[in-house]
């Protein structure tokens, strides 16, 4: 219940192309999504967050969408750049409880 | 740059030694965290202190010994650690435990 399952492992896309990375959890009584994009050699950094009570969160190109029905959700990358290759880590928690992290997909960005 | 420091960037210890690892915040958090992070998977939590009281332990093994010196300082100090301890270690804090979670850039720690 307290697993969060990411797809794709990797993830090769052209320069301008979208990027989807997808993430699906078990437990209901989360409440706050984030993803997390960490460059080799540094640590995670906050990309975007979302919670439940919208479906959808835009930040420039990144997007989040949201389907608490289906307890799934999704970053979504326009345009990608080359400088977006990176591995994206997505995220649940319930309030304070800790940060249950999905598997992370490398993405590549190819120009 | 990250808002919470670690240092040192990296380190390569012997089994036998005793080293620490130090994290520095100043954004007022008044939670702080230790994390594991393997190549190539997600990072793993450690310790989290709030308030500067040990307030989780997920099971570490004795080896690693966290202190909060303070409501900006956290050390993680490092004795008669194994090889299988090789990892990025991840310190982060946060306001009061509420999300979300500020992160450093790691100590690359290698055992040999």
């Amino acid at each position: 219940q307290q697993q969060v399952k990411q797809s794709p492992q990797s993830l090769i896309v052209q320069k301008g192309g979208i990027s989807i990375i997808n993430c699906a959890y078990e437990n209901t009584a989360f409440d706050y999504f984030p993803w997390y994009q960490q460059f080799p050699g540094k640590g995670p950094a906050l990309l975007i967050a979302i919670r439940p009570d919208v479906s959808e969160k835009k930040e420039g190109r990144f997007t989040i969408s949201f389907n608490k029905s289906a307890k799934q959700f999704s970053l979504h990358i326009m345009d990608s750049q080359p400088g977006d290759s990176a591995t994206y880590f997505c995220a649940a928690s319930r309030d304070t409880d800790k940060l249950i992290f999905g598997t992370g997909t490398r993405l590549q960005v190819f120009p | 740059d990250t808002e919470v420091t670690q240092t040192p960037k990296h380190l390569v210890m012997g089994m036998t030694n005793k080293k620490s690892l130090k994290c520095e915040q100043h954004m007022g958090h008044r939670a702080m965290y230790w994390y594991k992070q393997k190549a190539k998977k997600p990072p793993e939590l450690m310790f989290v202190y709030s308030y500067e009281k040990l307030s989780i332990n997920e099971s570490v093994p004795s080896r690693f010994s966290p202190e909060c010196p303070n409501s900006s300082l956290l050390n993680l100090h490092l004795h008669a650690l194994q090889p299988e301890d090789s990892a990025l270690y991840l310190c982060a804090s946060s306001q009061e435990r509420t999300l979300p979670l500020h992160f450093g850039n790691g100590t690359r720690l290698t055992v040999t």
